[in-house]
């Protein structure tokens, strides 16, 4: 099946910094979506993003379907954007998704 | 819009008990449902692909005896973990999206706040 690799695996942020969070992925896909897992383990939809360029607030994404990869930016991060981060994706004909390893981020004061 | 509404947030039972999760999409018609598993520390796993008024389809390793679904109505679809045991504590999540029978459709799935199972 196919495989989803995130980087990185963790990562620690002082408020206010920015980062790239990044989703590989083994083979062709039609589907992405970028979701953001809080502490009570509620799973946010961030990104439907299978191609192109998206911004929601301080949160942007792109996806390189070509080149098999997605990119998660975070700017001016805050101690609530901490948790993990998940990619997911599906591919074919089919809408099962495929969770990557996700992304554990701490923001700090 | 697109709220999926998922209960019991937890449960805590003695093994031996048989736990049902209800998963239903509250603003709009849900033709496939998806339901995960997540241990503490790991990824999600995609348990099964539950179509309304057909049987569901278990992903490899996952008893379709032991974990029942049921998907009768467009908006309502069940887990049923059958005689738990201590092992089967976990976090469970189901989706669901809006897109055609079997999930073949490109839409986006949204998810529900997960159901804790803990068995004692």
């Amino acid at each position: 099946g196919i495989q989803v690799e995130q980087s990185p695996p963790d990562l620690i942020l002082q408020e206010g910094a920015n980062s790239t969070l990044r989703c590989n992925f083994s083979d062709s896909v039609n589907n992405l979506q970028w979701f953001h897992q809080n502490p009570w383990g509620q799973l946010i939809n961030l990104f439907y993003i299978p191609s192109g360029t998206k911004q929601n607030g301080r949160l942007s994404a792109t996806t390189v379907a070509t080149e098999r990869y997605s990119l998660l930016y975070i700017s001016s991060s805050q101690t609530t954007d901490s948790g993990v981060y998940f990619c997911a994706v599906s591919m074919g004909g089919g809408n099962k998704l495929t969770f990557g390893t996700g992304t554990q981020l701490k923001v700090e004061l | 819009g697109a709220v999926v509404s998922q209960h019991p947030s937890r449960v805590i039972c003695k093994s031996g008990t048989s736990v049902k999760i209800e998963c239903r999409s509250l603003d709009f018609q849900a033709t496939t449902m998806f339901w995960y598993r997540q241990f503490p520390k790991q990824s999600l796993m995609l348990m099964a692909t539950s179509n309304e008024g057909s049987k569901a389809t278990y992903e490899q390793g996952v008893e379709k005896d032991k974990f029942l679904i049921n998907h009768a109505s467009l908006t309502l679809s069940t887990l049923t973990v059958t005689s738990a045991h201590p092992e089967d504590s976990s976090f469970y999540i189901c989706s669901a999206s809006g897109g055609g029978r079997g999930g073949y459709s490109n839409q986006p799935q949204h998810f529900g706040d997960g159901t804790r199972l803990s068995i004692l």
